[in-house]
């Protein structure tokens, strides 16, 4: 059975702290993605990555940076949190062409940042 | 820029009845490939049914189908006999057939009546 998880289901974080969020896959995936989903804006993509050490911007990078070092972890990094980073994050993985294979999501990590 | 839109952010539905989730996307592409996405409360995004955008037939996964429009750039989805276990934010989301982003719409929450 396919399996994305996510290192914690809920997160309370300090402004300024650095953050990490962790995603593994076990399915060996080629691709790996982060989301951060907001009500009301949907699935916003932050970083996704298509190999090893191989990272691209998404739709909202800022404040965020990622790290692959192998092939079934993909890393979601907050260098100095703040209040507007407050969302549900998710991290999907899927096999290459990205296009032809769907997504598998993990269960989702809610940070709130104070 | 290519988009996908979902007009109706909430719905509700009688148990047992029929309803039809509507989605527009805009691409200058010619093959590419269309999802819908569930994800029921407090659990995990999965696929619901697929489309490539080259086949004429649509998709269908027992109560689920689609009614996919290329020329009008529409995929809806049609849950027959809703269930309350169909209760759930769903995502229409789109993918170019090449190793590239999905992107989401901002999603329809649907409510099941008993």
């Amino acid at each position: 059975d396919v399996k994305v998880t996510q290192s914690s289901r809920y997160l309370v974080k300090r402004t300024g702290e650095k953050v990490f969020l962790e995603c593994v896959q076990d399915m060996d995936h080629e691709n790996m993605f982060w989301y951060r989903q907001d009500p009301g804006l949907g699935l916003r993509l932050i970083y996704f990555s298509y190999d090893v050490k191989m990272k691209e911007k998404g739709d909202i990078p800022e404040g965020y940076s990622v790290s692959r070092e192998k092939k079934e972890r993909f890393s979601l990094i907050l260098e100095s949190a703040s209040t507007n980073q407050t969302s549900m994050y998710l991290c999907a993985s899927s096999k290459s062409p990205q296009g032809v294979y769907e997504q598998y999501f993990g269960p989702g990590t809610r940070l709130t940042v104070t | 820029a290519q988009t996908v839109t979902q007009s109706q952010p909430e719905m509700s539905v009688q148990e047992a009845e029929t309803v039809t989730l509507s989605c527009t996307y805009d691409t200058s592409e010619s093959d590419y490939y269309l999802f819908w996405y569930k994800q029921p409360p407090s659990r995990q995004m999965i696929l619901v049914i697929r489309q490539e955008a080259y086949k004429q037939q649509n998709a269908t996964e027992n109560r689920f189908s689609v009614n996919f429009q290329k020329a009008a750039k529409s995929f809806s989805l049609k849950i027959s006999d809703s269930q309350l276990g169909d209760a759930a934010m769903y995502f229409c989301a789109y993918s170019p057939n090449r190793d590239d982003k999905i992107i989401f719409g901002k999603g329809t929450r649907l409510h099941i009546l008993p």
